[in-house]
């Protein structure tokens, strides 16, 4: 069946650093893949996503790359601001609709 | 995007009692999906409902234990029965938003904090 694998963290970084999640799959078919953000105390976000090999999806500095070669979807961003501190959940949708995440990576970002 | 909320926010309830949350859309959508986020854990699919048939639940997951409702297009319930301490989770709401260009992009709604004494 589909899966993800995330990056564990806990990750704790400085205002300003370069920020790396890497996240790889495992589907049939071609899937969608998205990254999903979680604030403190708030809902689940959309953040950004690709639906097919080599798309790169962005939105608030943020980016990542389908790479359908090596199955992966790493979320970077080159300057983290404190307001980045949240949960990020990397995920993928195949043509069952149903989504499937990753366990989670929780970012803290120190000023 | 779709508009989605949740009654009620958060709730703390006695082990044995039961909880309804109620999930309202603001646009017609065709699939709703319910899910669980256990403390410090990633996110779980109980069910997809989609409306005039009965909900499909992901392996783990059972009719009594969890019913649902799905009366219209824009409206879907959760039931967590016979409630216990293991059930305290956050429960999502999602909806397949059509009017994307990504057939299968998802939309949640706040949650329901549920917490089980």
């Amino acid at each position: 069946g589909d899966s993800v694998t995330q990056m564990e963290g806990p990750v704790t970084l400085s205002e300003e650093a370069f920020l790396t999640i890497n996240c790889t799959y495992t589907a049939t078919g071609y899937p969608s893949l998205f990254w999903y953000v979680q604030y403190p105390g708030e809902g689940l976000q959309l953040l950004l996503k690709a639906t097919k090999a080599d798309d790169k999806g962005s939105n608030k500095g943020f980016e990542a790359t389908y790479r359908k070669e090596t199955t992966s979807f790493h979320l970077e961003k080159g300057s983290v601001q404190v307001s980045d501190s949240a949960v990020y959940f990397c995920a993928l949708s195949s043509n069952d609709y149903k989504l499937s995440f990753g366990a989670g990576t929780t970012v803290t970002v120190r000023a | 995007s779709a508009v989605i909320s949740q009654k009620p926010s958060r709730d703390i309830c006695q082990r044995g009692t039961s909880l309804t949350i109620q999930c309202q859309v603001d646009s017609q959508v065709t699939m709703m999906f319910w899910y669980r986020q256990q403390p410090g854990q990633s996110l779980t699919l109980i069910a997809t409902a989609n409306q005039g048939s009965e909900a499909t639940y992901e392996s783990g997951f059972v009719i009594d234990k969890f019913p649902i409702s799905r009366p219209n297009l824009t409206f879907s319930t959760l039931t967590v029965s016979n409630l216990s301490p293991e059930d305290s989770s956050i429960y999502l709401c999602s909806v397949e938003d059509p009017g994307t260009e990504t057939y299968n992009e998802q939309f949640f709604g706040p949650g329901t904090r549920l917490t089980v004494l």
